[in-house]
């Protein structure tokens, strides 16, 4: 099945810590992109890549870094610097070369403790 | 970065009636997407749009992409309990040619009384 999956399901950071969050697609896309989302809020863009070696800030990305060194995979790292990391996380892709539809992973759970 | 404004923010109704949302922005959108999204879940496309004035369904749902391109409409017919969860609009505003980043509306949290 082709599909977009991210891991772990749910995961605790002390704080200090930095921790990455994966996300890997098989649908062959070209773009990916790493979104927050607190509770009862909407998807903010963090980090968006449209090839491979090669991405661009979104809204928010301060305190978080990303790698782009496969096509297949977007890891996201959320760093020290990042003072309230607790949020869903949510990866998403689509085909590019203009086509807007997104399409999304189950999201990972952060949790500072 | 620019938002959609979704209305209404939240909807409580009965099982079995019919849900209306909408979506609008101050710019031109060249697609309407509509995604649910279930608790703890990521979201999941429901419909998508490209031309003004289309209409399409799928199964249950009607989504229209609004004549003047800012705006967009969701209905639910007859409802059931599975389809609570939170409806989102998403678009890449004309602004945005040759570059994939979508903006997301506010949401439209739908809950169903027994």
């Amino acid at each position: 099945d082709g599909g977009i999956t991210q891991s772990p399901k749910y995961l605790f950071r002390k704080e200090g810590q930095n921790v990455t969050l994966s996300c890997e697609q098989n649908l062959n896309h070209d773009a990916m992109y790493w979104y927050r989302q607190d509770p009862g809020q909407g998807l903010r863009l963090i980090y968006y890549s449209q090839i491979v070696n090669d991405f661009q800030k979104g809204d928010i990305a301060e305190g978080y870094s990303v790698s782009r060194e496969k096509k297949e995979s977007f890891p996201l790292t959320v760093t020290s610097a990042q003072k309230n990391p607790t949020a869903f996380y949510l990866c998403a892709s689509s085909s590019g070369q203009g086509a807007e539809t997104q399409y999304f992973g189950p999201g990972t759970r952060l949790l500072v403790l | 970065g620019q938002q959609l404004n979704q209305s209404p923010q939240s909807m409580f109704i009965q099982e079995g009636e019919d849900v209306s949302m909408n979506c609008t922005s101050s710019s031109i959108f060249n697609t309407w997407l509509w995604y649910k999204q279930e608790p703890g879940e990521g979201p999941v496309l429901l419909i998508a749009l490209y031309k003004a004035g289309e209409l399409t369904s799928n199964g249950r749902l009607t989504a229209q992409f609004g004549i003047t391109r800012k705006d967009s409409f969701l209905n639910i017919s007859a409802s059931i309990p599975s389809d609570v969860g939170i409806y989102f609009c998403a678009g890449p505003p004309r602004s945005n040619f040759g570059n994939e980043k979508l903006t997301f509306g506010t949401g439209t949290r739908l809950t169903i009384i027994p």
